[in-house]
């Protein structure tokens, strides 16, 4: 599964869109990028995840370069609520003989 | 419908004593996998069921074991419980495993004295 790089922390005001980066540069071509987060005390949630196109939900949109080497989680009106922990995981389609492979991820705190 | 839950919530043990953990997926789900979080390692896989049968494991000692039942529960199980193995132990159920998203459940959290 690829190595992915995200920035450890990241501030964003309450009612702003927040922009999570995230770099993947050795993706291969069928592995998906998951976006998971974890508020403090809680199991981790599952936020979106896509291969190649962009993707959207009612949490968060997904934005995917076109040379699959970077990707970008949008929360577009962020909430104290989404102050936690955000993952990005790369992951073969049929893969997981290691589970989800979570980094140290990138704490987001939202500010009123 | 109703989301993954784990009991009990909390446990405390002794060292040298085990342990059994319980993991009721969501309806439906038929795989099953679980993780140990500490604060040192952060989130560490431990093994995926599908199936009744375990089809993933990661590089966990033979002291964590576990299984699945019929109905996709799944139970995980430490024998001679060690004081490093104090931890938040989270299952996550799936649809049929990766790449389906994985529900995580509230945890338990262990501590061992």
């Amino acid at each position: 599964d690829a190595k992915t790089t995200q920035p450890p922390s990241m501030d964003c005001a309450e009612g702003r869109a927040a922009n999570l980066p995230c770099n993947h540069s050795t993706i291969s071509g069928n592995e998906y990028v998951y976006w998971y987060r974890q508020i403090h005390s809680q199991g981790p949630q599952y936020i979106i995840h896509g291969l190649k196109n962009n993707e959207t939900n009612e949490m968060a949109s997904l934005i995917i370069t076109e040379d699959r080497k970077s990707s970008t989680l949008i929360l577009p009106h962020a909430t104290l609520r989404d102050t936690a922990v955000y993952y990005c995981i790369g992951m073969y389609s049929g893969g997981g003989a290691d589970g989800l492979t979570f980094g140290k991820g990138t704490h987001l705190i939202i500010q009123p | 419908k109703a989301g993954v839950t784990q009991t009990p919530r909390y446990l405390i043990k002794t060292r040298g004593q085990q342990v059994t953990l319980s993991c009721s997926p969501i309806s439906g789900h038929r795989s099953v996998s679980w993780y140990q979080q500490t604060p040192g390692q952060g989130l560490q896989f431990l093994f995926e069921y599908f199936s009744e049968t375990q089809r993933n494991k990661g590089n966990f000692p033979g002291r964590f074991s576990g299984r699945q039942f019929s109905n996709s529960r799944s139970e995980m199980n430490v024998s001679t419980l060690e004081l490093g193995d104090s931890a938040l132990y989270l299952c996550a159920s799936s649809l049929a495993g990766f790449p389906y998203e994985q529900y995580f459940g509230p945890g338990t959290r262990l501590t061992v004295t």
